[in-house]
């Protein structure tokens, strides 16, 4: 089975900071990668998906990046709404495998 | 605008089952495929199920295999999760989700399954 290694576990950061999470697959996964935020009590909301494509409505601040194991999240510019929790998911068409999550709180 | 409403969850004794539904309303439901995700309290993600839209194409994670049964009636735009033989660590809030690509694109709001005695 395919691991997905999520780093850091939590990221402290201000207001207009760069931020970058990274998610590490254990063989190559090649684009088969999204990323989501989930906010309190929330459900995971899609960023991100074929590693590098933004779904629609997304603020142009997030930005994926990857391919085959090693995969980023770039969050240009963090506004007060992005802090949050950030999972990467790899997916193919008979599982998937959430990384452990990323926290990004206020510094 | 995809609209999707889980039900079903509450308290139950380990060992014993629940069944979760998902309705689905805002798109062409048997055109798409439909997963579980669950997330325990204050941990994070995990896939549970898939099915896909012919009704018969289906797939789960290791830790649900045999115990937990995922289906959907097109007809009635409803998707399903049949969980027997119930454990503590199966506490978490379902989440049924959209497929597109493969991805599990637009969520429900979530049902709470809590397994004690």
């Amino acid at each position: 089975d395919i691991q997905m290694t999520q780093s850091p576990s939590t990221l402290s950061a201000s207001v207009g900071d760069r931020v970058t999470i990274t998610c590490r697959a254990s063989q190559s996964i090649s684009d088969s990668l999204a990323w989501y935020q989930q906010k309190p009590g929330k459900a995971p909301n899609l960023l991100i998906h074929k590693a590098s494509s933004s779904e629609s409505g997304v603020p142009s601040r997030f930005s994926g990046s990857g391919s085959g194991t090693e995969f980023t999240l770039t969050i240009n510019s963090l506004q007060p709404d992005d802090f949050a929790i950030y999972y990467c998911l790899h997916y193919n068409r008979y599982s998937g495998t959430f990384g452990q999550g990323t926290k990004v709180e206020i510094k | 605008q995809v609209h999707l409403v889980e039900s079903g969850g509450g308290v139950v004794q380990p060992g014993r089952s629940l069944r979760l539904s998902c309705a689905a309303s805002g798109f062409s439901f048997s055109s798409y495929g439909m997963h579980w995700v669950r997330q325990a309290p204050g941990k994070g993600l995990e896939w549970v199920a898939v099915a896909y839209y012919d009704e018969v194409t289906k797939y789960y994670a290791d830790s649900v295999k045999g115990r937990f049964t995922i289906s959907r009636v097109n007809s009635k735009n409803t998707l399903y999760l049949q969980m027997n033989s119930l454990r503590v660590e199966d506490t978490a809030v379902y989440y049924c989700a959209r497929d597109v690509g493969g991805v599990p694109w637009d969520w429900g709001q979530g049902t709470l399954v809590t397994v004690s005695s």
